[in-house]
C-alpha cells in the first residue's frame, strides 16, 4: 500500500543531543511537509519542500533542520538549539505544490526529553 | 497572511443527533478550504475540501461542509452523529494563487459523541 512512514514512533532526546526523525513516502509526491503538534495549538509548520533539493522555512523553523536529497525522503533534525522539543511531529506529502491538493499524513513521531 | 479559527475546543453531541463543528478563515484572496480528522496517536486523515463551485461539499464518512463567503466560514456538518465520529477535527486554509504553498491549520475541535 502507498503511504507515508514515519519512524521511530517514540523518540527520547538527551540534553545537548541532536535527533533525526525519518519520513519516507512511496506516493510519488513532489511536496513534503513537517508539522509540530502541541496540545491546544493545532499544527504548526516547521519546514516544507516543493521539490528535491529545495525547501523553505515555515512558521517555527528555529532549532530544526531538514534535507531533501531524494524525492521519497524528507528527514527532520531536531537540534540542541530547540529548547522545547517535546511534541508530536507529523510529516505530510502532497502530489505537488498545487494549492488544491490535500495533504497525506504519516502517523507521527512523539519526541520527549529525558 | 492566511489564518483559521476554530472557536470551540470541544463539541458534545448525542449519538443520532446532527453535529456542527465551526471554522472561520481569513485570507487576502480566495481560499481553498479543507477538513481533516485525527484519531489518538495517529496522523490526520483528509475528509473533504472546497475549491470552487457548489457551496455544499460532501466528503468521507457522511460528513459535509458549507462554504459561506460572506461570513468567511466553512462549518463541518453531519446529519446523524456516530460514537465512532469522536475524534479531533482540524480546519485548514490555503490562499489561491498567492501566499505560501502550505496549509494553515486551526487549533482543532474535539468532538465527543455520547451513546
Amino acid at each position: 500500500d502507498g503511504g507515508i512512514t514515519q519512524s521511530p514512533k517514540y523518540l527520547f532526546r538527551k540534553e545537548g543531543q541532536n535527533v533525526t526523525l525519518s519520513c519516507e513516502q512511496n506516493l510519488n509526491h513532489d511536496a513534503m511537509y513537517w508539522y509540530r503538534q502541541d496540545p491546544g495549538q493545532g499544527l504548526r509548520l516547521i519546514y516544507y519542500s516543493q521539490i528535491v533539493n529545495d525547501f523553505q522555512k515555515g512558521d517555527i523553523a528555529e532549532g530544526y533542520s531538514v534535507s531533501r536529497e531524494k524525492k521519497e525522503s524528507f528527514p527532520l533534525t531536531v537540534t540542541s538549539a530547540q529548547k522545547n522539543p517535546t511534541a508530536f511531529y507529523l510529516c505530510a506529502s502532497s502530489i505537488g505544490p498545487g494549492e488544491c491538493q490535500p495533504q497525506h499524513f504519516g502517523d507521527g513521531t512523539r519526541l520527549s526529553i529525558l | 497572511a492566511q489564518s483559521v479559527a476554530q472557536p470551540e475546543d470541544q463539541v458534545n453531541v448525542a449519538e443520532g443527533n446532527p453535529l456542527t463543528v465551526k471554522c472561520t478563515y481569513s485570507v487576502s484572496g480566495n481560499p481553498y478550504l479543507f477538513w481533516y480528522v485525527q484519531y489518538p496517536n495517529r496522523g490526520l486523515q483528509f475528509l473533504l475540501k472546497y475549491i470552487t463551485g457548489d457551496n455544499l461539499v460532501k466528503g468521507s464518512y457522511g460528513f459535509e461542509a458549507e462554504f459561506n463567503k460572506s461570513q468567511t466560514s466553512f462549518h463541518l456538518k453531519k446529519p446523524s452523529a456516530l460514537v465512532s465520529d469522536s475524534a479531533l477535527y482540524f480546519c485548514a486554509v490555503r490562499e489561491r494563487l498567492t501566499g505560501r504553498r502550505a496549509l494553515t491549520f486551526g487549533s482543532g475541535t474535539r468532538l465527543q459523541v455520547q451513546p
